[in-house]
């Protein structure tokens, strides 16, 4: 069975500061990949997905995320962070034009001011 | 507005009491789906939906039970909670599985207390 692994659970920047969130996961075909946020209170956004062609995938918000295939990563960046991006953030991957979804258990990230 | 939404938003019930959580959406979307959210475990999918009356177990299907009649609906039955049932439970739902075009949109967050 295919997992998702974000090994870091908590994470603390000051505003400016820049961002990388790790994820990896287990399966070895063709898989699609997303980042979700989800904001205190909210439900489940998608910041940006990756299906095929160019590897850095830009999405909302300044976020960006590369998927370096030997790796079997899929890490979100940003350059610099705002007291606003805090919430926590998950990982996701799916098979190719599969029908189930398997998350990574999370980062809460913490901006301070 | 194009929206999942869920009922209750919260519900605290004791063990063995029969409840559901509706889940409706309203973009015609074809694919529904479950999801538990449990401190530092993400969201597990409970179970899923492709189209009406084609349901499926997602990873943790044990205690749920789920119904596909009409396209928009998409209920969660617990027969009989027990307190591991705690949880945030999420509804999904996209145009159709996890193709290029289609994003999964969440509904707000059941909270779940089970006594």
């Amino acid at each position: 069975a295919q997992s998702v692994s974000q090994h870091n659970h908590h994470v603390i920047l000051s505003e400016a500061a820049s961002l990388e969130l790790g994820c990896n996961y287990s399966y070895g075909g063709t898989v699609n990949l997303f980042w979700y946020v989800q904001y205190p209170g909210q439900h489940l956004q998608l910041l940006l997905k990756y299906f095929s062609g160019d590897p850095l995938v830009k999405g909302i918000k300044g976020f960006e995320a590369e998927f370096i295939k030997s790796k079997f990563s899929f890490n979100l960046r940003k350059p610099s962070v705002q007291w606003s991006d805090t919430a926590e953030y998950f990982c996701a991957v799916t098979k190719n034009a599969g029908n189930m979804l398997t998350f990574g258990g999370g980062t809460r990230l913490m901006v301070k001011p | 507005e194009a929206q999942v939404t869920q009922n209750p938003r919260y519900l605290i019930t004791v063990t063995g009491k029969k409840l559901t959580v509706t889940c409706s959406q309203n973009m015609n979307h074809e694919y529904m789906s479950w999801y538990r959210q449990d401190p530092g475990l993400g969201l597990r999918q409970i179970y899923y939906s492709m189209n009406v009356e084609v349901t499926d177990k997602g990873d943790v299907p044990e205690g749920y039970k789920v119904s596909r009649k009409e396209k928009r609906n998409f209920p969660l039955i617990l027969e009989s909670p027990s307190p591991n049932q705690t949880s945030l439970y999420f509804c999904a739902s996209s145009q159709a599985g996890w193709s290029a075009y289609n994003e999964q949109f969440f509904g707000p967050g059941t909270r779940l207390t089970v006594l």
